[in-house]
């Protein structure tokens, strides 16, 4: 089962504008990092966020955490043709023996219209 | 530094056979880790090496199994393969310490005939 789960699913916007996404989880963690991945190819990371940040931001990139709702969200800005991906959240929830294992969402696909 | 390598890009097999799937770190990253990714499951965990042991497992059947040598290049390997194989396998490569981003390569698409 997801442990992440992104919405919405697909999100169709023109250039320009802003794209939110949003991504909620089930059990406490440890930090959270959203990625991005081009159609086909492996993913990229964007940012990562520990759980006691609520807020943080990278070029365009402004990501906010809340760990009462267990949610987070991804704002891109001023959006570019170039923005046109899917993005994934990644959590890591305890696992057993204490180990690590980025466990990632369905993902939201973006696309920006020129 | 170069990426995290992935061979080979494109990979077509029919059932019943099996596959290799080779991943080259990041120079100095020890960790490895696998992923299937299919439209419906999206991204799957398979498993994770470090320093040549399986450290993590996900729920996968015994057909998929991999290693990892002392260089940290990483192989994974699926027997008797089936249509519902056919997937994105990911490679993403870290230093190991845990709870740091992961650098993933491009991917080797499988298509099971």
């Amino acid at each position: 089962s997801q442990q992440g789960e992104e919405d919405p699913q697909a999100l169709s916007i023109q250039e320009g504008e802003n794209a939110t996404m949003n991504c909620s989880y089930k059990t406490s963690i440890n930090n959270l990092q959203w990625y991005r991945q081009n159609s086909g190819r492996g993913l990229v990371h964007l940012i990562l966020i520990r759980s006691n940040e609520r807020e943080k931001h990278s070029g365009r990139l402004r990501v906010t955490l809340d760990t009462s709702k267990k949610s987070s969200s991804l704002l891109i800005t001023a959006s570019r043709a170039a923005d046109t991906a899917s993005y994934f959240c990644a959590t890591d929830p305890p696992a057993s023996g204490g180990s690590y294992i980025p466990t990632f969402g369905r993902g939201t696909s973006l696309i920006v219209h020129p | 530094k170069a990426g995290v390598t992935q061979t080979p890009r494109y990979l077509i097999k029919t059932r019943g056979q099996q596959v290799t799937l080779s991943c080259s770190p990041i120079s100095g990253h020890r960790s490895v880790s696998w992923y299937q990714q299919t439209p419906g499951q999206g991204l799957q965990f398979l498993f994770e090496y470090f320093s040549e042991t399986q450290r993590n497992k996900g729920n996968f059947p015994g057909r998929f199994s991999g290693r990892q040598f002392s260089n940290s290049r990483s192989e994974m390997n699926v027997s008797t393969l089936e249509l519902g194989d056919s997937a994105l396998y990911l490679c993403a490569s870290s230093l190991g310490q845990g709870r740091e981003k992961l650098f993933f390569g491009s991917g080797t698409q499988l298509s099971v005939l």
